[in-house]
C-alpha cells in the first residue's frame, strides 16, 4: 500500500516563508503532487513533481527527492488567503492511483 | 469551475438507507476517482475508474459500490448507511490514468441521521 506523512499543523505570519514536508512510502512511484483545500471546498491542484528537483510556480515551489522518498511545498510571501489545508499526494502503481496524505493545516497570522 | 460536476450537493438520509452520488467528469477525461473526507480528516481513496473499467480500489466498504458508464459519468452507491458514513464525498477526474493533475468536483455532503 501507500503511506504519506506530513505535519498536521503549521503556523506562520503574513509575508513569511513556510515549508511543508512530505515523506512517502509506495511502490511503483510516478510522482508527487500538492493540493490546496479551503474549508469545505474542493481540493485544487498546485504542483506535480515527477523528477528530482525544484519546480517553481509563482509564490509556490515544490521539491522532490525520489531517492529519499521526500518532497516539500514552499510557500513564499505568505498571504492571509493562503490559510488552508495542504495535501501531498502520490501517483503510483500500474493504475496510477492518486493517494493523499492526511493534510497540513496552514494558519497565516497578520 | 473545475469542470467536474457532482450531484447532489447535500444529502440527508436516515440510517439503513441507500443513496447514489453522481459525478460527471471534465469533458475528455477518462479517469474518475472517488474520495471520502470525514470531518477534519484527509482524503480517503475509495475507488478509481478508467474508461469504464475499475482500475484501483482503496479502503472501500463492501456496502459501497461504484461504476463508470459509457458516457464516462460515474455513480457511487452507498447502502445500509451508518452514522459514521456522514462525510464529504469527492469525485475527481484526470485526462489519463492518473498523473499530473486531477480536477475535483465540489463534493456531496452526506449526513446520515
Amino acid at each position: 500500500g501507500q503511506s504519506l506523512e506530513q505535519p498536521s499543523e503549521v503556523t506562520a505570519v503574513e509575508g513569511a516563508i513556510v515549508q511543508i514536508n512530505c515523506t512517502y512510502q509506495t511502490s511503483g512511484f510516478y510522482g508527487l503532487s500538492w493540493y490546496q483545500q479551503h474549508d469545505g471546498g474542493a481540493p485544487t491542484f498546485l504542483s506535480y513533481n515527477a523528477l528530482d528537483g525544484l519546480e517553481e510556480t509563482g509564490r509556490f515551489s515544490s521539491f522532490l527527492s525520489r531517492s529519499d522518498s521526500y518532497g516539500y511545498l514552499l510557500l513564499q510571501e505568505l498571504q492571509m488567503k493562503d490559510s488552508a489545508s495542504y495535501f501531498c499526494a502520490v501517483t503510483s502503481g500500474s493504475a496510477r492511483q492518486l493517494t493523499f496524505g492526511s493534510g497540513t493545516q496552514l494558519t497565516v497570522l497578520p | 469551475d473545475s469542470g467536474v460536476t457532482q450531484t447532489p450537493k447535500h444529502l440527508i438520509t436516515a440510517t439503513g438507507q441507500r443513496v447514489t452520488l453522481r459525478c460527471s467528469p471534465r469533458s475528455g477525461d477518462l479517469s474518475v476517482y472517488w474520495y471520502q473526507q470525514s470531518l477534519d480528516q484527509g482524503l480517503q481513496f475509495l475507488i478509481q475508474y478508467y474508461n469504464g473499467e475499475e482500475r484501483a480500489k482503496g479502503n472501500i466498504l463492501e456496502r459501497f459500490s461504484a461504476q463508470q458508464f459509457p458516457d464516462l459519468h460515474s455513480e457511487l452507491n452507498l447502502s445500509s448507511l451508518e452514522l459514521g458514513d456522514s462525510a464529504l464525498y469527492f469525485c475527481a477526474s484526470s485526462s489519463q490514468g492518473g498523473g499530473t493533475e486531477a480536477f475535483f468536483g465540489q463534493g456531496t455532503r452526506l449526513t446520515v441521521v
